[in-house]
């Protein structure tokens, strides 16, 4: 069974300082991995996917198949990244989400 | 609609009641997912319909928990004689298809059993 693992619960990071959610997961085959934000009174939405390698709003994530890895990354945090952050990952016959348990993210001015 | 819309958003039931909670989804959405998510926990996978198939239960925890989408869009969660643990938000989301199209959520129900 596949399991995905957010190491922090609570990140907190000042304005223009560069920003990094850990995301580890398991899975023996090929999985697809996803990272989903939740602002303040909205619903969760899908911010990026690793196939396809883009960078949403200044964040990219890099998929590694050999550390089992799909960290979140930012150069320069800004006051409206300030949200809970999921990584979830699903395989290729199944189209369930498995999440993790999230990382809070604040960012200070 | 503009996206997922789930309704309640609250519900406070009293232990041992049944509650039925309503997905309505993206028109045109053929996948429609519920997830149960606990306080500072992710979302957990309850069931996925594909239509009006449901292809997977594998996450419902008892047989108190039903589901169902009998036209291929509306779906609704039943659960009957509600127990404290089942304390939650109860999310839905539909997708255009399964696998790596994106999943769009609703605002969720949060359900207390008292």
């Amino acid at each position: 069974a596949q399991r995905v693992t957010q190491p922090e619960k609570l990140l907190s990071v000042f304005k223009g300082a560069p920003v990094e959610l850990k995301c580890n997961y398991s899975y023996s085959g090929s999985p697809e991995l996803f990272w989903y934000v939740q602002y303040s009174r909205q619903r969760l939405q899908l911010l990026l996917r690793h196939i396809s390698r883009e960078s949403i709003k200044g964040f990219t994530a890099d998929l590694n198949k050999g550390e089992t890895s799909f960290h979140l990354k930012k150069p320069f945090a800004q006051e409206e990244d300030s949200a809970m952050y999921y990584c979830a990952l699903s395989t290729y016959n199944d189209y369930k989400l498995s999440f993790g348990a999230g990382t809070t993210v604040t960012v200070r001015a | 609609g503009a996206g997922v819309s789930q309704s309640p958003r609250y519900k406070v039931a009293k232990r041992g009641q049944d509650v039925a909670l309503r997905c309505d989804p993206i028109s045109g959405h053929v996948s429609l997912f519920w997830y149960q998510q606990a306080l500072g926990q992710g979302p957990e996978f309850l069931t996925y319909f594909q239509n009006e198939a449901q292809l997977d239960k594998s996450g419902l925890p008892s047989d108190r928990f039903f589901a169902e989408r009998p036209e291929g869009s509306v779906s609704t969660l039943k659960i009957q004689r509600t127990q404290q643990e089942d304390s939650a938000v109860y999310l839905c989301a539909s997708s255009s298809q399964g696998g790596s199209a994106e999943a769009f959520f609703g605002q969720g129900t949060r359900l207390t059993v008292v």
